[in-house]
């Protein structure tokens, strides 16, 4: 069964940094892309940023684009996101999702999410 | 980007009605690489529908997804109570992979 399982989420004040962790199992993680999708309170799904199975290309939404670094450790099993000079707008609850065979995979699988609150 | 626009924004109806869904694209949708989700109340998003027509793993077939170009539809045959949610179109054929606002359906 494939589990996604995400952490790191917590109240940053605006300007601040944080590092989402996504601990996956049941699939081979060295075989597939992963990415991050949010969604703010009461809105839709955001994309943000994307990983392919190696790590060797990243990809981000203009939004987040030079604040935000997607990495993978497949040592680990686990997806990360670090995220620095945060605004307002970050505030949502963060997805990790796995994505299915091929460079342009539906996401087919989702995490539960982890919410960061970016607020003073 | 490619800008999707679900239709219509809540559909209100019993269960075991027909739902029909539209999702309209603001250019071609790549190969049909069209996806939909649904996602109830506190959940994270499920996959429904991929490659505009394809059920994932385990979804019922009361679910179908139909579609190419611009114009997509998900159809779910008789409505089941635990239908009642919102349903998420996507496109991941052209970055950046977009999403539609939602559609809500509701019990009537």
């Amino acid at each position: 069964e494939v589990q996604l399982l995400e952490s790191g989420g917590a109240l940053v004040q605006p300007g601040g940094s944080l590092r989402l962790s996504c601990a996956t199992s049941g699939f081979t993680f060295t075989s597939y892309s992963m990415g991050w999708v949010r969604q703010a309170p009461g809105k839709g799904l955001e994309w943000v940023s994307s990983i392919t199975d190696t790590g060797g290309a990243t990809y981000y939404a203009d939004s987040v684009k030079g604040r935000f670094t997607i990495s993978r450790d497949n040592s680990k099993n686990t997806l990360y996101l670090q995220m620095n000079s945060l605004r307002a707008e970050d505030t949502a609850l963060y997805y990790c999702t796995k994505r299915g065979v091929g460079p342009r995979a539906m996401d087919d699988y989702w995490g539960q999410g982890t919410l960061v609150t970016v607020s003073s | 980007e490619i800008v999707l626009t679900q239709s219509p924004g809540t559909l209100s109806l019993s269960p075991g009605e027909r739902a029909t869904l539209s999702c309209r694209a603001s250019q071609s949708v790549s190969s049909g690489y069209l996806a939909w989700y649904q996602q109830k109340p506190g959940q994270a998003p499920r996959l429904l529908i991929y490659g505009a027509s394809s059920r994932a793993t385990g979804i019922p077939d009361r679910f179908s997804g139909s579609g190419s170009g611009t114009d997509f539809t998900l159809t779910i045959s008789r409505l089941e109570p635990e239908d009642f949610a919102v349903y998420y179109c996507q496109q991941h054929g052209t970055s950046p992979r977009t999403f539609g606002q939602g559609t809500r359906v509701e019990i009537k």
